[in-house]
C-alpha cells in the first residue's frame, strides 16, 4: 500500500515556501525523500529514520512524525532548481526489506 | 567518484521478445534495486540483490527476473515483452544491505515495446 503524498501539485514564485505531505497507513521505519527533473534520475535529497525526527541542509528540510506515520518536507524560499517532482520512498516497520514503496509524487513548479 | 550507470538508456523492442537490460553500482555499493517507473503506476519495486542473492521480489509476474554478478553489477530480464511492460526502469544502488540506507539511482533505460 503506497504512501499518499499532498498536494499533487504546486505553482510558487520564487521565494515562495512550500510543504510536501507523505502519509502512511503503516508503521514507518524510515522515509527517503528524493526529486526528480524530466528526463533525468531520482536524485536523494534525505533519509528520516522511525523515532521521529527532523533533518535539513540549505533551505529544505523534513520532518517525521512517527505518531502520525507522516513526513512533510519543507523547501524554503524556493528556487527555480527546486522544480521537479518530489517523491517520498517509504520502509515499514517489521522483520525483512522490502524495498521501496514510493507516493505517486508531487509536481512542483518554480516561476520566476 | 562515478554513478550508478545504466545500460542502455533507450530500447525500442517487439512484443514478445526478451531484452536484458544492465546495471553497474557505485563503486563499493553491493545493494543493487530495480524500479519500474509508469506514468500511471509510478516507481514500483520490482527486486533487490546484494551479494549475488536477491533478497526481495515486489509483485511483478515471474517474466522479471534479474540477477547480481560478483563485481556487484546486475542485469534484469524480461522476457516475453508485453506492451504494457513500456517503462522507465531504473537501477539503484546502496552501500548495504538493510534499511535506512539511502540509494543513489541511475538514469534509467527507457524501454518502448511496439
Amino acid at each position: 500500500q503506497q504512501p499518499v503524498q499532498s498536494p499533487q501539485a504546486v505553482i510558487l514564485r520564487e521565494g515562495e515556501d512550500a510543504v510536501i505531505n507523505c502519509s502512511s497507513s503503516k508503521a514507518l521505519y524510515s522515509v527517503h525523500w528524493y526529486r526528480q527533473k524530466h528526463g533525468e534520475a531520482p536524485v536523494f535529497l534525505m533519509i528520516l529514520l522511525k523515532g521521529g525526527e527532523q533533518k535539513g541542509h540549505d533551505k529544505i528540510s523534513a520532518s517525521f512524525n512517527e505518531k502520525k506515520q507522516q513526513s512533510s518536507l519543507y523547501l524554503t524560499a524556493s528556487q527555480l532548481s527546486y522544480s521537479g517532482t518530489y517523491f517520498c520512498g517509504t520502509e515499514y516497520s517489521g522483520g525483512g526489506a522490502d524495498g521501496l514503496t514510493f507516493g505517486k509524487g508531487t509536481h512542483l513548479i518554480i516561476q520566476p | 567518484k562515478a554513478g550508478v550507470t545504466q545500460t542502455p538508456r533507450y530500447l525500442i523492442k517487439t512484443r514478445g521478445q526478451q531484452v536484458t537490460l544492465s546495471c553497474s553500482p557505485i563503486s563499493g555499493h553491493r545493494s543493487v534495486s530495480w524500479y519500474q517507473q509508469t506514468p500511471g503506476q509510478g516507481l514500483q519495486f520490482l527486486f533487490e540483490y546484494f551479494s549475488e542473492t536477491q533478497r526481495n521480489k515486489g509483485n511483478f509476474p515471474g517474466r522479471f527476473s534479474g540477477r547480481q554478478f560478483s563485481n556487484s553489477r546486475s542485469e534484469m530480464n524480461v522476457s516475453t515483452l508485453e506492451l504494457g511492460d513500456s517503462a522507465l526502469y531504473l537501477c539503484a544502488s546502496s552501500a548495504g544491505q538493510g534499511k535506512g540506507l539511502g540509494y543513489t539511482f541511475g538514469s534509467g533505460t527507457r524501454l518502448t515495446v511496439v
